[in-house]
Protein backbone atom coordinates (compact mmCIF):
# COMPACT_ATOMS: atom_id res chain seq x y z
CA UNK A 1 0.00 0.00 0.00
CA UNK A 2 2.28 2.72 -1.24
CA UNK A 3 -0.45 5.57 -1.34
CA UNK A 4 1.38 8.66 -2.43
CA UNK A 5 4.93 9.15 -3.28
CA UNK A 6 7.81 11.61 -4.29
CA UNK A 7 11.03 11.13 -6.05
CA UNK A 8 13.55 12.10 -4.96
CA UNK A 9 13.19 13.16 -1.45
CA UNK A 10 16.21 15.30 -1.35
CA UNK A 11 17.66 17.11 -4.39
CA UNK A 12 20.63 19.97 -5.03
CA UNK A 13 21.01 21.77 -8.60
CA UNK A 14 22.45 24.73 -9.99
CA UNK A 15 20.47 28.17 -10.91
CA UNK A 16 19.69 27.79 -14.51
CA UNK A 17 19.45 23.77 -14.86
CA UNK A 18 16.16 22.01 -15.66
CA UNK A 19 14.43 19.92 -12.63
CA UNK A 20 11.70 17.27 -12.55
CA UNK A 21 9.97 16.29 -9.02
CA UNK A 22 8.21 13.21 -9.98
CA UNK A 23 4.55 12.38 -7.85
CA UNK A 24 3.05 8.99 -8.28
CA UNK A 25 -0.29 7.85 -6.14
CA UNK A 26 -1.88 4.36 -6.17
CA UNK A 27 -4.93 5.74 -5.25
CA UNK A 28 -6.44 6.54 -8.43
CA UNK A 29 -7.81 9.79 -6.82
CA UNK A 30 -8.99 12.33 -9.90
CA UNK A 31 -7.56 15.57 -8.15
CA UNK A 32 -3.65 16.23 -7.78
CA UNK A 33 -2.08 18.92 -6.48
CA UNK A 34 1.64 20.73 -6.12
CA UNK A 35 2.51 22.83 -2.83
CA UNK A 36 5.61 24.38 -1.96
CA UNK A 37 6.31 25.24 1.41
CA UNK A 38 8.28 28.34 2.99
CA UNK A 39 9.07 29.72 6.07
CA UNK A 40 6.08 32.10 7.21
CA UNK A 41 3.76 31.30 4.07
CA UNK A 42 2.64 27.73 4.62
CA UNK A 43 1.90 25.64 1.90
CA UNK A 44 1.07 27.98 -1.60
CA UNK A 45 -0.49 26.08 -4.81
CA UNK A 46 1.32 25.77 -7.63
CA UNK A 47 -0.95 23.23 -9.84
CA UNK A 48 -3.37 21.26 -9.64
CA UNK A 49 -5.17 18.73 -11.78
CA UNK A 50 -8.61 17.73 -12.08
CA UNK A 51 -7.91 14.65 -14.30
CA UNK A 52 -5.40 13.24 -16.76
CA UNK A 53 -5.21 15.93 -19.07
CA UNK A 54 -6.55 18.74 -17.50
CA UNK A 55 -4.25 21.09 -15.08
CA UNK A 56 -4.68 24.53 -13.68
CA UNK A 57 -2.85 27.23 -12.49
CA UNK A 58 -2.33 27.80 -8.37
CA UNK A 59 -1.41 31.29 -6.54
CA UNK A 60 2.31 30.78 -7.95
CA UNK A 61 2.77 28.92 -11.02
CA UNK A 62 5.49 31.06 -12.14
CA UNK A 63 9.01 28.92 -13.46
CA UNK A 64 6.77 25.49 -13.18
CA UNK A 65 5.22 23.11 -15.55
CA UNK A 66 3.55 20.60 -15.32
CA UNK A 67 1.69 17.31 -17.30
CA UNK A 68 -0.52 14.52 -16.29
CA UNK A 69 -0.49 12.16 -18.87
CA UNK A 70 -1.53 9.16 -16.75
CA UNK A 71 -4.35 9.80 -13.88
CA UNK A 72 -1.38 8.29 -11.76
CA UNK A 73 1.26 10.59 -12.21
CA UNK A 74 1.94 14.36 -11.77
CA UNK A 75 5.49 15.62 -12.77
CA UNK A 76 6.49 19.38 -11.64
CA UNK A 77 9.10 20.79 -13.43
CA UNK A 78 11.26 23.46 -12.91
CA UNK A 79 12.09 24.51 -16.59
CA UNK A 80 15.56 26.76 -15.37
CA UNK A 81 15.65 26.81 -11.53
CA UNK A 82 15.95 30.12 -9.49
CA UNK A 83 17.28 30.54 -5.99
CA UNK A 84 13.89 31.73 -5.27
CA UNK A 85 12.64 27.66 -5.88
CA UNK A 86 14.96 26.64 -2.81
CA UNK A 87 12.10 25.09 -1.25
CA UNK A 88 9.65 21.80 0.17
CA UNK A 89 7.60 20.26 -2.54
CA UNK A 90 4.34 18.37 -1.64
CA UNK A 91 2.32 16.46 -3.58
CA UNK A 92 -1.15 15.83 -2.73
CA UNK A 93 -4.20 14.10 -4.27
CA UNK A 94 -8.00 13.33 -3.32
CA UNK A 95 -10.84 11.70 -4.54
CA UNK A 96 -13.35 14.18 -6.17
CA UNK A 97 -13.97 17.33 -6.16
CA UNK A 98 -15.38 19.20 -3.49
CA UNK A 99 -14.59 19.88 0.40
CA UNK A 100 -12.75 16.36 0.10
CA UNK A 101 -9.50 15.56 2.00
CA UNK A 102 -6.25 16.06 0.57
CA UNK A 103 -3.52 13.18 0.63
CA UNK A 104 -0.12 14.60 1.12
CA UNK A 105 3.09 12.96 -0.35
CA UNK A 106 6.22 12.93 2.05
CA UNK A 107 7.96 16.02 -0.16
CA UNK A 108 11.37 16.76 -2.32
CA UNK A 109 13.89 19.39 -0.57
CA UNK A 110 15.24 21.02 -3.30
CA UNK A 111 17.88 23.39 -2.83
CA UNK A 112 18.99 25.63 -5.90
CA UNK A 113 22.70 27.24 -5.32
CA UNK B 1 -2.09 39.50 1.06
CA UNK B 2 -2.51 36.31 3.43
CA UNK B 3 -6.56 35.41 3.21
CA UNK B 4 -5.86 32.60 6.09
CA UNK B 5 -3.56 33.68 9.28
CA UNK B 6 -2.00 31.71 12.37
CA UNK B 7 -0.25 34.66 14.56
CA UNK B 8 1.73 32.61 16.67
CA UNK B 9 4.86 30.77 14.95
CA UNK B 10 5.06 28.49 18.17
CA UNK B 11 3.37 27.51 21.57
CA UNK B 12 4.64 25.58 23.79
CA UNK B 13 2.57 23.42 26.84
CA UNK B 14 3.07 21.12 29.56
CA UNK B 15 1.73 17.33 28.84
CA UNK B 16 -1.80 17.05 30.60
CA UNK B 17 -3.06 20.88 30.02
CA UNK B 18 -5.21 21.81 27.06
CA UNK B 19 -3.60 23.55 23.68
CA UNK B 20 -5.08 25.47 21.68
CA UNK B 21 -4.18 26.87 17.95
CA UNK B 22 -5.59 29.88 16.63
CA UNK B 23 -6.43 30.92 12.54
CA UNK B 24 -7.89 33.75 11.10
CA UNK B 25 -9.41 34.14 8.04
CA UNK B 26 -9.97 37.18 5.76
CA UNK B 27 -12.53 35.77 2.93
CA UNK B 28 -16.26 35.52 3.98
CA UNK B 29 -16.65 33.33 0.87
CA UNK B 30 -14.89 29.84 2.77
CA UNK B 31 -17.07 27.91 3.93
CA UNK B 32 -15.04 24.83 5.05
CA UNK B 33 -11.93 24.59 7.36
CA UNK B 34 -9.62 22.05 7.98
CA UNK B 35 -6.84 20.80 9.86
CA UNK B 36 -3.59 19.38 9.74
CA UNK B 37 -0.46 18.11 11.02
CA UNK B 38 3.20 17.68 10.25
CA UNK B 39 6.10 16.08 11.55
CA UNK B 40 9.56 16.70 10.69
CA UNK B 41 10.40 14.85 7.35
CA UNK B 42 6.83 13.92 6.26
CA UNK B 43 3.85 15.57 4.49
CA UNK B 44 0.96 16.97 6.67
CA UNK B 45 -1.85 14.48 7.53
CA UNK B 46 -4.97 15.56 7.93
CA UNK B 47 -6.38 16.17 11.40
CA UNK B 48 -10.11 16.97 11.57
CA UNK B 49 -12.32 19.24 9.56
CA UNK B 50 -15.72 21.77 10.14
CA UNK B 51 -18.22 22.97 7.66
CA UNK B 52 -19.33 26.36 8.54
CA UNK B 53 -22.67 25.16 9.03
CA UNK B 54 -21.14 23.99 12.23
CA UNK B 55 -19.46 25.65 15.04
CA UNK B 56 -18.07 23.04 16.54
CA UNK B 57 -16.51 19.22 15.55
CA UNK B 58 -15.44 16.71 18.18
CA UNK B 59 -12.71 13.37 17.17
CA UNK B 60 -11.31 12.30 20.54
CA UNK B 61 -8.71 14.63 21.92
CA UNK B 62 -9.06 17.40 19.00
CA UNK B 63 -12.29 19.68 18.77
CA UNK B 64 -12.10 22.27 16.04
CA UNK B 65 -14.10 25.55 16.87
CA UNK B 66 -15.42 27.96 14.51
CA UNK B 67 -16.57 31.64 14.90
CA UNK B 68 -17.97 33.05 11.63
CA UNK B 69 -18.53 36.01 12.64
CA UNK B 70 -15.37 37.07 14.18
CA UNK B 71 -13.94 34.53 11.39
CA UNK B 72 -11.25 32.43 14.04
CA UNK B 73 -11.34 28.74 14.09
CA UNK B 74 -9.65 26.93 16.80
CA UNK B 75 -8.06 23.71 17.52
CA UNK B 76 -8.59 22.56 20.71
CA UNK B 77 -6.16 19.43 21.93
CA UNK B 78 -7.16 18.15 25.15
CA UNK B 79 -5.15 16.65 26.92
CA UNK B 80 -1.89 17.28 24.98
CA UNK B 81 0.81 14.50 24.82
CA UNK B 82 4.36 14.66 23.62
CA UNK B 83 3.45 13.03 20.55
CA UNK B 84 1.19 16.04 19.86
CA UNK B 85 4.60 17.70 18.81
CA UNK B 86 3.97 19.03 15.29
CA UNK B 87 3.38 21.80 12.83
CA UNK B 88 -0.39 22.39 12.66
CA UNK B 89 -1.64 23.90 9.55
CA UNK B 90 -4.81 25.36 9.29
CA UNK B 91 -6.79 25.57 5.70
CA UNK B 92 -9.88 26.81 4.18
CA UNK B 93 -11.72 25.93 1.40
CA UNK B 94 -14.87 27.47 -1.10
CA UNK B 95 -16.95 24.81 -2.19
CA UNK B 96 -17.40 26.03 -6.00
CA UNK B 97 -16.74 24.83 -8.98
CA UNK B 98 -12.69 24.88 -9.18
CA UNK B 99 -12.72 21.96 -7.49
CA UNK B 100 -11.44 21.69 -3.66
CA UNK B 101 -8.87 24.21 -3.13
CA UNK B 102 -7.02 24.72 0.07
CA UNK B 103 -5.74 27.60 0.95
CA UNK B 104 -3.36 27.50 4.05
CA UNK B 105 -1.99 29.52 6.91
CA UNK B 106 1.79 29.36 7.73
CA UNK B 107 1.56 26.61 10.82
CA UNK B 108 1.89 26.73 14.35
CA UNK B 109 4.82 24.75 15.92
CA UNK B 110 3.42 22.97 18.89
CA UNK B 111 5.58 21.27 21.70
CA UNK B 112 4.45 19.35 24.33
CA UNK B 113 6.77 18.79 27.16
CA UNK B 114 6.57 15.97 29.33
Amino acid sequence: DAGITQSPRYKITETGRQVTLMCHQTWSHSYMFWYRQDLGHGLRLIYYSAAADITDKGEVPDGYVVSRSKTENFPLTLESATRSQTSVYFCASSVRRGQDTQYFGPGTRLTVL
Amino acid sequence: DQQVKQNSPSLSVQEGRISILNCDYTNSMFDYFLWYKKYPAEGPTFLISISSIKDKNEDGRFTVFLNKSAKHLSLHIVPSQPGDSAVYFCAASVNNNAGNMLTFGGGTRLMVKP
